[in-house]
């Protein structure tokens, strides 16, 4: 495993209220990943970042915004939740960007009602 | 077209059955190309990483078709552990991108 947690795993939350869902590694990877997975989409790339404070947009990056301090830690934010981001949210560690693997954590389930 | 299409299934199986899945990307700069494994509500983990020459590990075999722009994965011997979503992931080099599928549900049935 590649010492990856997430925190919260499972989280119900309000409509219009700011949820906050944190990835924390253990490895020192260079790069970090938020995706989200839906039914009959797969994994979709929210937010990424290849550095602390370095950081870019996904596919799906509206109403998500991320920040990384540390090499460790990579939070992603719903700035005011709606139930379109009900999801599995799951976090990604890679080492350098060609060639490697990636590892995911064991993903945070929210709802948003 | 999606830049990573996959069957999504289920294939139903028995036991001891040969079961092959296919993935066609559509970007032609895809340079590298992985089956990813996922069990119900737990997240993706890695099974294996497909070569240009094809690969081999234990009862699963990767193939890599880049003129037809497809990878494929054949399982022999199917055990009901092998039961699972299979992802097929291809990396852009350019942009660091990672694509995933939407996986292919394989049900392996006693």
């Amino acid at each position: 495993d590649a010492g990856i947690t997430q925190s919260p795993r499972h989280k119900v939350t309000e409509t219009g209220t700011p949820v906050t869902l944190r990835c924390h590694q253990t490895e020192n990877h260079r790069y970090m990943y938020w995706y989200r997975q839906d039914p009959g989409h797969g994994l979709r790339l929210i937010h990424y970042s290849y550095g602390v404070k370095d950081t870019d947009k996904g596919e799906v990056s509206d109403g998500y915004s991320v920040s990384r301090s540390k090499t460790e830690d990579f939070l992603l934010t719903l700035e005011s939740a709606t139930s379109s981001q009900t999801s599995v949210y799951f976090c990604a560690t890679r080492p350098t960007s060609s060639g490697n693997t990636i590892y995911f954590g064991e993903g945070s389930w929210l709802t948003v009602v | 077209r999606k830049e990573v299409e996959q069957d999504p299934g289920p294939f139903n199986v028995p036991e001891g059955a040969t079961v092959a899945f296919n993935c066609t990307y559509s970007n032609s700069a895809s340079q590298s190309f992985f089956w990813y494994r996922q069990d119900c509500r737990k997240e993706p983990k890695l099974l294996m990483s497909v070569y240009s020459s094809g690969n081999e590990d234990g009862r699963f075999t990767a193939q890599l078709n880049r003129a037809s722009q497809y990878i494929s994965l054949l399982i022999r011997d199917s055990k009901l552990s092998d039961s699972a979503t299979y992802l097929c992931v291809v990396n852009w080099e350019y942009g660091n991108k990672l694509v995933f599928g939407a996986g292919t549900i394989l049900r392996v049935k006693s």
